[in-house]
């Protein structure tokens, strides 16, 4: 059972183009998070929601708007799409407030390469 | 702010060496410690975590205790297998209510046969 999945795997595309990352987690979780991973390996927060509400939006082009149609899903749509935005972007899901942990579970990544 | 400061990659080591990563961190209060794991080509995985000062967190060999005087959570585990080649992220999380993960830059680890 696939507890937090993403589509596509593999996005490849052309400057100027727009594009649509999604995430669905079955964990029954109500925080959710992108994050953004560079070739470096450097892993930075993006956005997260929670309960469908936007709680964190850090310092992120406009081009990037994440939209949450409910409290599994967490979908990113890029547009314009730039060559700088290459990189891994990473779903993550927790349960806030359980025991302060913040344990977050992450999917398996969209690899986009912006040519 | 917070932030996560761990050491520079790659380590390589032989199989069965003992291995060390340091982690240090900064944050107001008292946050939560973790230790992620990304094998090539896949997702982070949670490889252990920390509550509070002293505990140890362990899994699959691996071990780091939650030093709060030196703040500090050092990874380590006793003998390296060819598997355990990774990426391997330290990160934090402070107590307030929709605290995001605070990850270190990653460190690289290469066991050879």
């Amino acid at each position: 059972d696939t507890a937090v999945s993403q589509t596509p795997k593999y996005l490849v595309t052309q400057m100027g183009n727009d594009k649509s990352i999604k995430c669905e987690q079955n964990l029954g979780h109500d925080t959710m998070y992108w994050y953004k991973q560079d070739s470096k390996k450097f892993l930075k927060i993006m956005f997260s929601y929670n309960n469908k509400e936007l709680i964190i939006n850090e310092t992120v082009p406009n081009r990037f708007s994440p939209k949450s149609p409910d409290k599994a899903h967490l979908n990113l749509h890029i547009n314009s799409l730039e060559l700088g935005d290459s990189a891994v972007y990473f779903c993550a899901s927790s349960q806030v407030g359980a025991g302060w942990y913040n344990e977050q579970f992450f999917g398996p990544g969209t690899r986009l390469t912006v040519l | 702010g917070n932030s996560v400061t761990q050491m520079e990659g790659p380590v390589t080591l032989s199989e069965e060496a003992f291995l060390t990563i340091n982690c240090t961190y900064t944050a107001t209060g008292y946050p939560s410690l973790f230790w992620y794991v990304q094998y090539p080509g896949e997702g982070l995985q949670l490889l252990l975590k920390a509550t509070k000062a002293d505990d140890k967190g362990s899994n699959k060999g691996f071990e780091a205790t939650y030093r709060k005087e030196t703040t500090s959570f050092h990874l380590e585990k006793g003998s390296v297998q060819v598997s355990d080649s990774a990426v391997y992220f330290c990160a934090l999380s402070d107590r307030s209510g929709y605290s995001t993960l605070t990850f270190g830059k990653g460190t690289m680890l290469l066991v050879s046969p």
